[in-house]
């Protein structure tokens, strides 16, 4: 069974201070590791897909990577408007099924 | 073009009633899956439908069921419902059943069971 591990839980940043949240997975065959963004009481809003290893993609202040085993997401100088929970997914099956984990919430205070 | 839509945005039942929420696709795509997500917890897959036949399902009761139109929109149903079924409900459409396909969220139906 698949499963999507995500910490930490729960992060609080000042403005401008950098930080990494990860997604370690476990999973037979990754299809594809999905980064999502989640404001309170809407649905989760697409960020990135990484297919393999070593891959890397990037988006105004947020850059996303991915090895055999977790994926890293990288904030740079974040803004209050960053403030979201992030969620991290992989997808493994024949279908589009897809595994979620519980996600991080980022605080990010002015 | 639009994105996925969702109704009603709210509801509120009580136990044993059923329920059934609507979802439109996001225009050019033919797979929706839907997902119960409850408070603090991340989306758990319910079931995925491709070109109107159930493609995939996760670990829910068969009192959780659903439909694909024609034109891709869906429904779920849920019969029978009980508390634990107080949760947010999330579709998602996606094209076709490529692997490793993003998926686009609606904004929900928060259905309340009391």
């Amino acid at each position: 069974e698949d499963q999507v591990t995500q910490s930490p839980e729960a992060l609080r940043l000042q403005e401008g201070e950098s930080s990494s949240l990860n997604c370690s997975y476990t999973v037979s065959g990754l299809r594809g590791l999905f980064w999502y963004r989640q404001d309170p009481g809407k649905g989760p809003e697409f960020l990135f897909t990484l297919y393999s290893a070593g891959e890397e993609k990037e988006k105004e202040r947020l850059k996303a990577t991915l090895t055999k085993k977790e994926s890293f997401l990288h904030i740079t100088a974040p803004k209050p408007e960053d403030s979201a929970t992030y969620l991290c997914a992989v997808n493994s099956g024949g279908y589009q099924k897809v595994t979620f984990g519980i996600g991080t919430k980022l605080q990010v205070i002015p | 073009e639009t994105g996925v839509t969702q109704s009603p945005t709210h509801l509120i039942k009580t136990r044993g009633q059923q329920v059934t929420l609507r979802c439109s696709s996001q225009s050019g795509h033919n797979t929706v899956s839907w997902y119960q997500q409850a408070l603090g917890q991340g989306p758990q897959f319910i079931f995925q439908y491709y070109r109107e036949e159930e493609n995939g399902r996760g670990n829910f009761p068969p009192r959780f069921s659903g439909l694909q139109f024609p034109n891709y929109s869906s429904e779920l149903n849920v019969n029978a419902l009980e508390l634990d079924d107080s949760a947010l409900y999330l579709c998602a459409s996606s094209s076709g059943t490529h692997l490793g396909n993003e998926q686009f969220f609606g904004p929900g139906t928060r259905l309340t069971v009391l």
